[in-house]
């Protein structure tokens, strides 16, 4: 089965840095990896669709990598805002839709 | 990106009822939606899969005769809370595929608060 990780659980960071999540996820055969956010009591935000035969998708001051042979997908932040605090979750889709536990950023003023 | 709708966003109800959830694909025809619970800074937790025209498919665990869930059309799936009690109190999310693309869309989430 699936196995999706998001570390860290939680990361503070002053305004302006830049800071990369990661997401792994155990087993390589996947059709896309897709990035969300969620602001507490609202929904997923849906922020980058990596398909499997890509390897980077950039919308803005995100840029999200994926390295299916390892497993493993980034999103990196840039600038970062206070605006960006909320928890960032990862999925991938095989079979079906597997989650990742998410991070919970928090953009220090 | 595609909206998907979610109706309503807070619900409260005595223990005992009932009460339906909407979720709608807007400009997109979503072919499967999910329904999802999330506790308090937990993950979502799938609750069932519905395909347009067919019966949903529950993940182990979840009572497909207390959460009833309906996909009538390629932009409408409801999920039922049948006779509610205060352990259904949750956060409820949908999200639809959009048709062919495997990329997923989701609702604003339902506060559901049974008394």
């Amino acid at each position: 089965k699936q196995e999706v990780t998001q570390i860290p659980a939680a990361l503070s960071v002053p305004e302006g840095e830049n800071l990369v999540l990661n997401c792994s996820f155990t087993d390589s055969a996947i059709y896309n990896l897709q990035w969300f956010r969620q602001d507490p009591g609202k929904g997923l935000t849906s922020l980058l669709l990596i398909q499997s035969s890509q390897r980077e998708q950039t919308s803005g001051r995100l840029n999200a990598s994926l390295d299916k042979s390892s497993g493993r997908s980034t999103l990196y932040i840039a600038a970062s805002q206070p605006g960006d605090s909320a928890t960032y979750l990862c999925a991938v889709l095989g079979n079906q839709f597997y989650f990742g536990t998410g991070t919970s950023l928090t953009v220090i003023p | 990106g595609a909206v998907v709708s979610q109706h309503p966003s807070w619900v409260i109800c005595k223990s005992g009822t009932s009460v339906k959830i909407e979720c709608r694909s807007l400009d997109f025809q979503a072919t499967t939606m999910f329904w999802y619970r999330q506790f308090p800074k937990q993950s979502l937790m799938l609750m069932a899969t519905s395909n347009e025209g067919s019966k949903a498919t529950y993940e182990q665990g979840v009572e497909k005769d207390k959460f009833l869930i309906n996909h009538a059309s390629l932009t409408l799936s409801t999920l039922t809370v049948t006779s509610a009690h205060p352990e259904d109190s949750s956060f409820y999310i949908c999200s639809g595929e959009r048709e062919g693309a495997g990329e997923l869309f989701f609702g604003e989430g339902s506060r559901l608060t049974v008394l």
